[in-house]
């Protein structure tokens, strides 16, 4: 079985400061990781995911996240958020050659202040 | 847009009661998942449906089922209602045909509050 931890539920920040939102899994076998962002009054959208290949993946919006095997870890960052970056964000995994479905974390809420 | 179709989307109703949730999945994706988002537990999984099979089962308790019909579109039966299960009610879709591009696609959710 896998798991997900969150280790921050709230994340304040001021706009154009960095930010991370950290994501550990644990898991008895290979798997993809994910990232997913939902906005309020929304359902879940996904932002960048992990499957092979390069450990760094990025998304349109400016978010990189970067897959440690080692530390289990699969941080999101961004170097410089946006007011519009405010929202819910979601990392989850899912087992290689599995059925697909989606095992997340609790949830980070990132709230960028003006 | 995603292209899921979630109905409907708020309820309210009483305990002891059943309620049916209705997903139409995005067109040409066979396998549906049914998600809970609650305050205490987060996003936990249900339930997943693959062209009609079930193919995975998460924390769903006896009182709920699910099934998915040829039309490919599913329906998430809650029963004997409890105040515990108000929540939010995630239907996703992707295409599921093995191997995993991961991606799934959400609906907006049914908000089912119990009263």
């Amino acid at each position: 079985a896998q798991s997900v931890t969150q280790l921050d539920s709230q994340v304040p920040v001021f706009e154009e400061a960095p930010v991370e939102l950290r994501c550990n899994y644990s898991s008895s076998v290979s798997v993809y990781l994910f990232w997913y962002v939902q906005y309020p009054n929304q359902g879940l959208q996904l932002l960048l995911k992990y499957l092979s290949g390069s450990t760094l993946v990025e998304s349109i919006n400016g978010f990189e996240a970067e897959f440690n095997k080692s530390q289990t870890s699969f941080h999101l960052r961004k170097p410089s958020v946006h007011i519009s970056d405010t929202a819910e964000y979601f990392c989850a995994v899912s087992e290689w050659g599995g059925s697909e479905k989606l095992v997340f974390g609790k949830g980070t809420k990132l709230t960028v202040n003006p | 847009d995603s292209g899921v179709t979630q109905t409907p989307k708020h309820l309210i109703t009483a305990t002891g009661q059943r309620v049916t949730l209705r997903c139409s999945p995005r067109s040409g994706d066979l396998s549906v998942y049914w998600y809970q988002q609650s305050l205490d537990q987060g996003l936990q999984f249900l339930i997943q449906y693959y062209n009609g099979e079930e193919r995975a089962k998460g924390n769903i308790l006896e009182r709920f089922s699910a099934q998915q019909f040829p039309d490919l579109h599913s329906e998430l039966n809650l029963s004997s209602l409890e105040l515990g299960d108000s929540a939010l009610y995630f239907c996703a879709s992707s295409v599921g045909t093995g191997g995993s591009t991961g991606e799934l696609f959400f609906g907006e959710g049914s908000r089912l509050t119990v009263l």
